[in-house]
């Protein structure tokens, strides 16, 4: 696609059920970056993928979240038992190349709220 | 201490001033970008820098990779710069870490007419 795109752009759910959102990276980028961003606050690294492997997922707050990216192109961020501390603004960004050499496209995000 | 400081936190401007942004961070990078956040909420990359200097119109970006220091320059500044300027730095130090990023807090603009 042109840009990186993700969805939801927006998800309420309730406390307790399990939410998935999607980041469309643009095509043939390497990396994908998955952070949140709390109202006022500024961004929190989560995870990384170089194509298919998550090269680190320290940043992943407990382990309700996880991620994955099996074709090493689109990639999918999950969070089970959502709780009202989950609710952010999830974003991801891509680059082309692995390493610190590519420069960084973000998408939209996706606005999750926890009730 | 935050492995990314940035300095200010806010800050506020007459329109036309000089404008200098502060990012210093701690550890070995590959990269550092300097990002620009709307109200809106939409991000985007102004620069990335490996070394020296880079300029785009009114934006000025430096980095000293000895000093572990960069700053963001906006000349003649306009009410439109006003966003969050945020400095991220790709990790570059080896093992299961590198190329992560790692944000700065932001700095809050507000430049006003």
């Amino acid at each position: 696609g042109a840009g990186v795109s993700q969805s939801p752009r927006y998800k309420v759910t309730k406390r307790g059920q399990d939410v998935a959102l999607r980041c469309d990276p643009i095509s043939g980028h390497v990396s994908l970056y998955w952070y949140r961003q709390a109202l006022g606050q500024g961004p929190e690294f989560l995870t990384y993928f170089n194509y298919e492997a998550q090269q680190d997922k320290s940043g992943l707050p407990n382990d309700r979240f996880s991620a994955e990216r099996p074709e090493g192109s689109i990639s999918t961020l999950t969070i089970q038992r959502t709780e009202q501390r989950d609710s952010a603004m999830y974003r991801c960004a891509s680059s082309l190349w692995t390493g610190g050499t590519g420069e960084l496209f973000f998408g939209e995000g996706s606005r999750l709220t926890v009730l | 201490k935050n492995e990314v400081e940035q300095s200010p936190q806010n800050l506020t401007a007459q329109e036309g001033e000089f404008i200098t942004i502060n990012c210093s961070y701690s550890v070995g990078i590959s990269a550092l970008h300097w990002l620009q956040q709307h109200p809106g909420g939409g991000i985007v990359s102004l620069f990335m820098l490996s070394s020296g200097k880079k300029k785009h119109g009114r934006l000025i970006a430096t980095i000293n990779i000895q000093e572990k220091h960069s700053s963001l320059h906006i000349t003649a500044s306009h009410p439109r710069d006003s966003a969050v300027y945020i400095c991220a730095v790709r990790y570059g130090g080896g093992g299961g870490s590198q190329g992560n990023l790692i944000f700065g807090k932001g700095t809050k603009l507000s430049v006003k007419p």
